[in-house]
């Protein structure tokens, strides 16, 4: 199957910084991504939708200024916390979905604890 | 929204024991899709399905997407320690929609 990464595996930031999170398809273009949070031991649950060369789309509850995504590439999207909170502490996944098919691949995801 | 149903929420077999698990929704999807997720990981995709009645098999996984395109299941046969983990079974209600998941189900293989 495809190939999807993510970095970083883990992050531990302070309160009120930034923190950004990079996913990457490694063996194929993807033009749409998708970035995913995770509670624990919980179903996925989407927070954007990424277009390469356009803004994200992003789901309903989900802040666009809190979470920026950029896809400026056809193999990389980011996902940019700002201003993290410890309510923002959680596992962020992305997926990206292999051109003219259903199919998404994800990313190992990125533990994020905000102190 | 789109709601997945999936059970059982969780499963506890013995070493060699055949596993079943399914998906239902109330209306038609046009895809499914079974992925496995390890703890501290990201989803696996396993099977992918694409046309009702479609029976899919990897290894000892098989995968069927049902015929009134509402429902399918996943089988492992004769399971062991490393199946462990948590199936999610995920669609898409039309042709380029989001993909939609099931709770999951979480899987114990004892020895």
């Amino acid at each position: 199957g495809a190939v999807v990464s993510q970095h970083p595996s883990r992050v531990i930031c302070k309160s009120g910084t930034s923190v950004k999170i990079e996913c990457r398809s490694l063996d194929f273009q993807a033009t749409t991504m998708f970035w995913y949070r995770q509670f624990p031991k919980q179903s996925l649950m989407l927070m954007a939708t990424s277009n390469e060369g356009s803004k994200a789309t992003y789901e309903q509850g989900v802040e666009k200024d809190k979470f920026l995504i950029n896809h400026a590439s056809l193999t990389l999207s980011t996902l940019t916390v700002t201003s993290a909170h410890p309510e923002d502490s959680s596992f962020y996944i992305c997926s990206a979905r292999v051109p003219r098919t259903h199919e998404q691949y994800f990313g190992p995801g990125t533990r994020l604890t905000v102190t | 929204g789109q709601q997945l149903n999936q059970s059982p929420q969780s499963m506890f077999i013995q070493e060699g024991e055949d596993v079943s698990m399914n998906c239902t929704s109330s209306s038609i999807f046009n895809t499914w899709l079974w992925y496995k997720q390890d703890p501290g990981e990201g989803p696996v995709l396993l099977i992918a399905l694409y046309k009702a009645g479609e029976l899919t098999s990897n290894g000892r996984l098989t995968a069927q997407f049902g015929i009134t395109r509402k429902d399918s299941f996943l089988n492992i046969s004769a399971s062991i320690p490393s199946d462990v983990g948590i199936y999610f079974c995920a669609g898409h209600p039309d042709s380029w929609g989001k993909l939609q998941f099931g709770a999951g189900t979480q899987v114990v293989v004892t020895p």
